[in-house]
């Protein structure tokens, strides 16, 4: 069974800076996608970016930008540039051959001003 | 285009009683999932229907079922509503089955609170 770890409840930033959000995964699947989401206080959850795993070029969204080791299993989620509305709990996912997302536990990120 | 939406909003029931969610994904897309998000913490898999047909479930008890119709919506149901079921209920759809190209997008849920 794949298991999703977020080691981070809870991080802050100043607005305009970097944050860098971690995630591991251990799976013994060699085909996967990994996901960050991203649930504000109005609860809907919003995809931020993905990562094909055979992809060994790491995934950009604007200010949104990953660093997906494959050997370590490790996806780590950098943010710059915060904004305010960055401030949500962040979810690393884990999708795999079985249908199903994995999520962890989350991060709670706050941007202050 | 309209996301995925999800009723009711809010739900209260007692322990005991059943429950129907209701869920419609985009316009388009076939596949619905259910989770689970218990206070605090990320959300559980429930199930996964493509084609009206189930694809998978995760590890919750013969209370929980669901459906899904040939316009794709889909319903979940508990029964013998428990307090531990409280919860946020999330419903994702996406084109296909999650191993594709496509990325699962999610309603605002159905908050239930059991008395």
């Amino acid at each position: 069974a794949q298991t999703v770890t977020q080691s981070q409840p809870e991080m802050s930033v100043q607005e305009a800076e970097t944050v860098t959000l971690s995630c591991t995964y251990d799976t013994s699947e060699s085909n996967y996608y990994l996901f960050w989401y991203k649930q504000p206080p109005s609860r809907q959850m919003i995809l931020v970016i993905r990562q094909e795993a055979y992809k060994q070029q790491n995934a950009t969204e604007n200010r949104f930008s990953v660093n997906f080791q494959k050997a370590a299993k490790s996806f780590s989620l950098k943010i710059s540039d915060s904004q305010l509305g960055d401030t949500a709990m962040y979810f690393c996912a884990f999708g795999g051959s079985n249908y199903k997302l994995t999520f962890g536990k989350g991060t709670l990120l706050t941007v202050n001003p | 285009d309209a996301g995925v939406t999800q009723s009711p909003t809010h739900l209260i029931k007692t322990r005991g009683q059943h429950v129907t969610l209701r869920c419609s994904p985009i316009s388009g897309h076939k596949s619905v999932s259910w989770y689970q998000q218990v206070l605090g913490q990320g959300p559980q898999f429930i199930f996964q229907y493509y084609e009206k047909e189930e694809r998978g479930r995760g590890n919750f008890p013969d209370r929980f079922s669901a459906r899904q119709f040939p316009n794709y919506s889909s319903e979940l149901n508990v029964n013998a509503l428990l307090l531990g079921d409280s919860a946020l209920y999330l419903c994702a759809s996406s084109l296909e089955g999650l191993y594709s190209n496509q990325p699962q997008h999610f309603g605002d849920g159905t908050r239930l609170s059991i008395l």
